[in-house]
C-alpha cells in the first residue's frame, strides 16, 4: 500500500513571503494530520481533519495559517506571511478513522525561512 | 496540563549492546501509549501501541512497557544495529478528548 505522499520535501523561502504544502494521505484514510516539527521537539499538532471537516484546530496560527482539504482527500497547508520562527518539518499523517492511534507519517517538508 | 518527558535527551551506545529509553507522562484520562522511532529525514514510524490495561508488547528487537500506575513507560532495545539510531518519540494519548501528547524525544547512535 502507498504511504503518505507530501510535497515539496524541502523549500527555502524569505521571510513574509508565502508557501504550500501539499499532503495526499493513505488511501481510504478518513483522518488528516498537519504536524509543526521544530529541530530537536516532538510534533505539534497544527489542525486534524476528519474527511474534510476541521476536528481540531486550536494550535493552528490562524492569523497567518491556513489549511484545507477538499472532497476529504488531498490537503494543502499555507502559511502567509510567513516568519523565521515557522522554520521547521511539516509533517503530514493520517489514520483510518478519527480514534484510532495509528498513524502513518509522510516524509515532511523541511521549511526554512530566512 | 498534560505533558510526556523523556529521558535520556540522547544516547550514544555500541553496536550489539542493548538500551532502554524512558518515559514519564502526565496525560489525563489516559487511553494508549505509543512509540515511534523517526530516521533523520523521514517521518516517524509506529514501532508500539499499547492500551493502559497492557503492561508490554514487543515489535521485534523493541520492547515496550506500561506502567500505568507509576505513569512511566520504557522502550528496550535489544542487540542494537547501526539502523537504530534514530529518534524515538513516545505519544501519550487521550482517546476522550481526541488528544495526543507527544514527547521530544530520545535521540540514539549507534556506533560500530
Amino acid at each position: 500500500e502507498a504511504g503518505v505522499a507530501q510535497s515539496p520535501r524541502y523549500k527555502i523561502i524569505e521571510k513574509r513571503q508565502s508557501v504550500a504544502f501539499w499532503c495526499n494521505p493513505i488511501s481510504g484514510h478518513a483522518t488528516l494530520y498537519w504536524y509543526q516539527q521544530i529541530l530537536g521537539q516532538g510534533p505539534k499538532l497544527l489542525i486534524q481533519f476528519q474527511n474534510n471537516g476541521v476536528v481540531d484546530d486550536s494550535q493552528l496560527p490562524k492569523d497567518r495559517f491556513s489549511a484545507e482539504r477538499l472532497k476529504g482527500v488531498d490537503s494543502t497547508l499555507k502559511i502567509q506571511p510567513a516568519k523565521l520562527e515557522d522554520s521547521a518539518v511539516y509533517l503530514c499523517a493520517s489514520s483510518l478513522v478519527s480514534g484510532v492511534y495509528e498513524q502513518y507519517f509522510g516524509p515532511g517538508t523541511r521549511l526554512t525561512v530566512t | 496540563k498534560n505533558q510526556v518527558e523523556q529521558s535520556p535527551q540522547s544516547l550514544i551506545i555500541l553496536e550489539g549492546k542493548n538500551c532502554t529509553l524512558q518515559c514519564n507522562y502526565t496525560v489525563s484520562p489516559f487511553s494508549n501509549l505509543r512509540w515511534y522511532k523517526q530516521d533523520t529525514g523521514r517521518g516517524p514510524v509506529s514501532l508500539t501501541i499499547m492500551t493502559f490495561s497492557e503492561n508490554t508488547k514487543s515489535n521485534g528487537r523493541y520492547t515496550a512497557t506500561l506502567d500505568a500506575d507509576t505513569k512511566q513507560s520504557s522502550l528496550h532495545i535489544t542487540a542494537s544495529q547501526l539502523s537504530d539510531s534514530a529518534s524515538y518519540i513516545c505519544v501519550g494519548d487521550n482517546t476522550n478528548a481526541g488528544k495526543s501528547t507527544f514527547g521530544d524525544g530520545t535521540t540514539l547512535t549507534v556506533k560500530p
